[in-house]
């Protein structure tokens, strides 16, 4: 039962342009969600988060967008850099006492110079 | 500030065997949580400390076990190794105790099993 998805295995974007990872989520008790980055080989390294109380949370080129509704959130990256190049998961926590955190599969983005 | 550290970095198992990773935390976190990635199943909860006690486990046969040391070390081990046991094993550092904080990630111990 995969509670977290990312159905894009791999993006490809230009260096320059924007990057849009999606995620979908199926537990409407998650209540704070996370985007890593993650190299091969390496532990994931935090991006950026976003509460449940909150659609949009920005940090410098990164911004993540939430819709309950639709339990879907977004990580918007611009402008896009090689260096972004990197497998990206979204997370998601139902808070309170656990700090267990539910992983979506991956996508794989890929920024052409 | 140094980060999570992870040892050993890389291991090499035969099958029935056993094995046991560590992670320190970053110094003043109490809370480790353990992460096991494959590539057929991604990154998979395993277990989570907070004060030398067990608060939360994933969905792993009981050969999958941890635990946490008074300066919040912490470590787990598998007993009877399995080929499938193959994967990194990422162990985060956590500041609070709630799940709404962000998670640090240590560089993972790969293990493979022959």
């Amino acid at each position: 039962d995969q509670q977290v998805k990312q159905n894009s295995p791999s993006l490809s974007v230009q260096e320059g342009r924007i990057s849009i990872l999606n995620c979908d989520y199926t537990n409407s008790m998650f209540d704070y969600f996370l985007w890593y980055k993650k190299y091969p080989a390496e532990g994931p390294t935090f991006l950026i988060s976003i509460s449940s109380i909150k659609d949009k949370n920005e940090d410098g080129r990164f911004t993540v967008f939430l819709n309950k509704s639709a339990k879907h959130l977004s990580l918007h990256i611009v402008p896009s850099q090689p260096g972004d190049s990197a497998v990206y998961f979204c997370a998601a926590s139902e808070g309170g006492a656990t700090n267990k955190l539910i992983f979506g599969t991956g996508t794989l983005l890929a920024v052409q110079p | 500030k140094a980060g999570v550290t992870q040892t050993p970095r890389y291991l090499i198992k035969t099958r029935g065997q056993q094995v046991t990773l560590s992670c320190s935390p970053i110094s003043g976190h109490r809370s480790v949580s353990w992460y096991q990635q494959t590539p057929g199943q991604g990154l998979q909860f395993l277990f989570e400390y907070f004060s030398e006690t067990q608060r939360n486990k994933g969905n792993f046969p009981g050969r999958f076990s941890g635990r946490q040391f008074s300066n919040s070390r912490s470590e787990m081990n598998v007993s009877t190794l399995e080929l499938g046991d193959s994967a990194l094993y990422l162990c985060a550092s956590i500041p609070g105790t709630g799940g709404s904080g962000e998670q640090f990630f240590g560089p993972g111990t790969r293990l493979t099993v022959l």
